[in-house]
């Protein structure tokens, strides 16, 4: 247990579905990140939030939108995915963004895209 | 571009030791990073260095030489639940972390 929830922890959705993943963490900390997990491939980057406010976009479609409403709570808004977007989303929190910080993640939703 | 290198899997015996290489590029240094994940499950925390040498937490070490750009993870005294993947990251002079694609360390009786 790491201190970073996540839900659901396996989501199955169709190309014309809406969705969202919430990531809630209980850690005290300031900045909340959004990742993707491929098979084999490095943690990819995609959002960053520090004190709520979004710092980084890391060239992600527009069909992934983030919402931070506060600093323990961490949305990701799914729309219109395609297949390639099947992978493990991973969130991960830290004290802040920045520094020699280390993050903490949460177990993961494991996405299919049909 | 910015890169880190490790092994895809490696294969090691119950009882034995086992050391997980990572070679790194990157514009910039501000520490590197261990994390273990099981199947499944959140990548968690193992170790940090910043400075040249050996840090030792228990069964686990860490190892980092800056000049050649490497560091190595060293497992001793395998045990079967120490089946993971391990990744290795590197917070570059911007601050992001750059991560490996992962070892995944699978332990045989």
């Amino acid at each position: 247990e790491t201190g970073v929830t996540q839900t659901p922890r396996h989501l199955v959705m169709g190309m014309t579905n809406k969705k969202s993943l919430k990531c809630e963490q209980h850690l005290g900390h300031n900045a909340m990140y959004w990742y993707k997990q491929s098979a084999k491939k490095p943690l990819e980057l995609m959002f960053v939030y520090n004190f709520k406010e979004q710092t980084e976009n890391n060239s992600v479609p527009s069909r992934f939108s983030p919402e931070c409403p506060n600093s323990s709570h961490l949305f990701l808004h799914l729309h219109t995915l395609q297949p390639e977007d099947s992978a493990l989303y991973l969130c991960a929190s830290s004290r802040k963004r920045g520094g020699q910080e280390t993050q903490y993640f949460g177990p993961g939703t494991r996405l299919l895209v049909l | 571009g910015q890169n880190i290198d490790q092994p895809t899997e490696m294969t090691a015996t119950e009882g034995a030791i086992v050391q997980i290489n990572c070679t790194y590029q990157t514009s910039g240094f501000n520490g590197l990073f261990w994390y273990q994940q099981h199947a499944g499950e959140a990548p968690t925390f193992l170790s940090y260095n910043v400075l040249d040498g050996l840090e030792e937490k228990g069964r686990f070490s860490s190892f980092l030489s800056r000049s050649k750009g490497y560091s190595y993870l060293l497992l001793k005294e395998l045990q079967m639940k120490d089946s993971a993947s391990y990744l290795c990251a590197v917070r570059d002079s911007n601050y992001q972390l750059i991560w490996g694609a992962g070892t995944k360390l699978i332990i045989k009786p």
